[in-house]
């Protein structure tokens, strides 16, 4: 069975702090997709990243970057120097491959991410 | 902005009323999803629309009624409710030819049952 773990519920950090937030997932695939999702309190889920199996590059997007281990099922997601505006829910999610033309989400619990000033 | 309208935001219903939500999207996508969010819970998916088809549908109750009347909409009928389905219902849209892609979300339809 596919299954994505976060296991930090909650992360806490001053402005300025750099931040890791943790994916664990599990899945026979050998193909799989592995997404990060940001839910700030307006409530819309924010697509951050689409990473493939097959892709083990990490990136880099300004502020974020990525780091994806297939050794050990991990796909964790590192803000630098955070920012106020960066505090919301953080979803790590990992999809299946589907033949019907539609991604089918499985998606962690999620981190609740709070920046101090 | 978001590229998926989701109306209405927020959505206060009786137990014995009828109500509908819905929502629109213009990117030419022809995968469409309804998914449930519980308080600090992460979404669960409901139901995919797939060419205006209904492709997955996660056990739901009756008392939710998915449609799919073209290729930019969907709507969720809602019908005879308990307090427990009080959520975030979010839609969400994908290309159907990009194996693996990315959702797009809408900011969610707030429903409140009485």
């Amino acid at each position: 069975a596919q299954k994505v773990t976060q296991a930090q519920t909650e992360i806490s950090v001053v402005e300025k702090e750099d931040v890791t937030l943790d994916c664990v997932y599990e899945t026979r695939d050998t193909t799989y997709y592995l997404f990060w999702y940001k839910q700030p309190p307006s409530g819309e889920l924010v697509f951050l990243i689409r990473r493939n199996s097959f892709d083990e590059q990490n990136e880099i997007s300004g502020r974020y970057s990525w780091n994806f281990q297939k050794s050990t099922s991990s796909f964790n997601f590192t803000i630098t120097a955070s920012q106020v505006v960066d505090s919301a829910v953080y979803f790590c999610a990992l999809s299946e491959v589907p033949s019907g033309g539609y991604n089918k989400l499985i998606f962690g619990a999620g981190t609740r991410l709070a920046v101090h000033p | 902005d978001t590229e998926v309208t989701q109306t209405p935001k927020h959505l206060v219903m009786g137990m014995t009323n009828k109500k509908s939500l819905k929502c629109e999207q213009h990117m030419g996508h022809r995968a469409m999803y309804w998914y449930k969010q519980k308080a600090k819970k992460p979404p669960e998916l409901m139901f995919v629309y797939s060419y205006e088809k209904l492709s997955i549908n996660e056990s739901v109750p009756s008392r939710f009624s998915p449609e799919c009347p073209n290729s930019s909409l969907l709507n969720l009928h809602l019908h005879a409710l308990q307090p427990e389905d009080s959520a975030l219902y979010l839609c969400a849209s994908s290309q159907e030819n990009r194996e693996g892609g990315e959702l797009f979300f809408g900011e969610g339809s707030r429903l409140t049952v009485l």
